[in-house]
């Protein structure tokens, strides 16, 4: 069985473009929440997403967006990108929605804004 | 919302001694806690979880403590490796009635070096 996929692996990109970062969970997984990892602010969570609707949503501007598709397969989308946006971005998948299980992560995608 | 914080940040033990990382939530809702190992350029992989109606949970060398009503818990590593050497993140989740949510509060991390 295949694990979470992150594309692509590491972004250089510019102030002010914007970035598309995909995520493919592992087969049968509905639900795929995004995380940013810094390593001053540590893992903190995005947006969760269940069968293509946000279900959950952290505290980051409205910058940053994501969408899920009926595959299960999620993107997160950065506009107006900033210096500070630089950092590992993952996605984790889970199997079930209720109750608690594993939540699977990607690899990530390193972005760095110069 | 739901703010977790871990101590140490820091921690370096002898082969073979144990390590504990204990960790804090603010929000009694909480009802799930998993603990996460990253090795350098990995992803966050778990290694252990305890939900709350258990107060503690044992694994081979890990196991995980839970106090609700002081609201923190503990990850305990025994006979400790160099291969236990990583980053360790405790973090708390909470499930609605309508079912399990997948936020999760993460600590700010714990880097563990096992030194031979």
């Amino acid at each position: 069985k295949a694990g979470v996929t992150q594309t692509p692996r590491y972004l250089i990109k510019t102030r002010g473009q914007q970035v598309t970062l995909s995520c493919s969970p592992i087969s049968g997984h509905r639900s795929v929440s995004w995380y940013q990892q810094t390593p001053g602010q540590g893992l903190q969570f995005l947006f969760e997403y269940f069968s293509e609707t946000q279900r959950n949503k952290g505290n980051f501007p409205g910058r940053f967006s994501g969408r899920q598709f009926s595959n299960s397969r999620s993107e997160m989308n950065v506009s107006t990108l900033e210096l500070g946006d630089s950092a590992l971005y993952l996605c984790a998948s889970r199997g079930v929605d209720r109750g608690h299980t594993e939540a699977f992560f990607g690899q990530g995608t390193r972005l760095t804004v110069v | 919302g739901e703010n977790v914080e871990q101590h140490p940040s820091t921690l370096s033990v002898q082969e073979g001694d144990s390590a504990v990382i204990k960790c804090t939530y603010s929000d009694s809702a909480s009802n799930y806690f998993p603990w996460y190992k990253q090795e350098l350029g990995k992803r966050p992989q778990l290694i252990i979880d305890i939900r709350s109606n258990v107060g503690e949970k044992k694994d081979q060398r890990i196991a995980v403590t839970l106090n609700k009503t002081a609201k923190h818990f503990s990850l305990h590593i025994t006979e400790t490796q160099p291969e236990d050497s990583a980053v360790y993140f405790c973090a708390a989740s909470m499930s609605g009635i309508t079912g399990g949510g997948n936020k999760l509060t993460f600590g700010t991390g714990t880097q563990l070096k096992v030194e031979l």
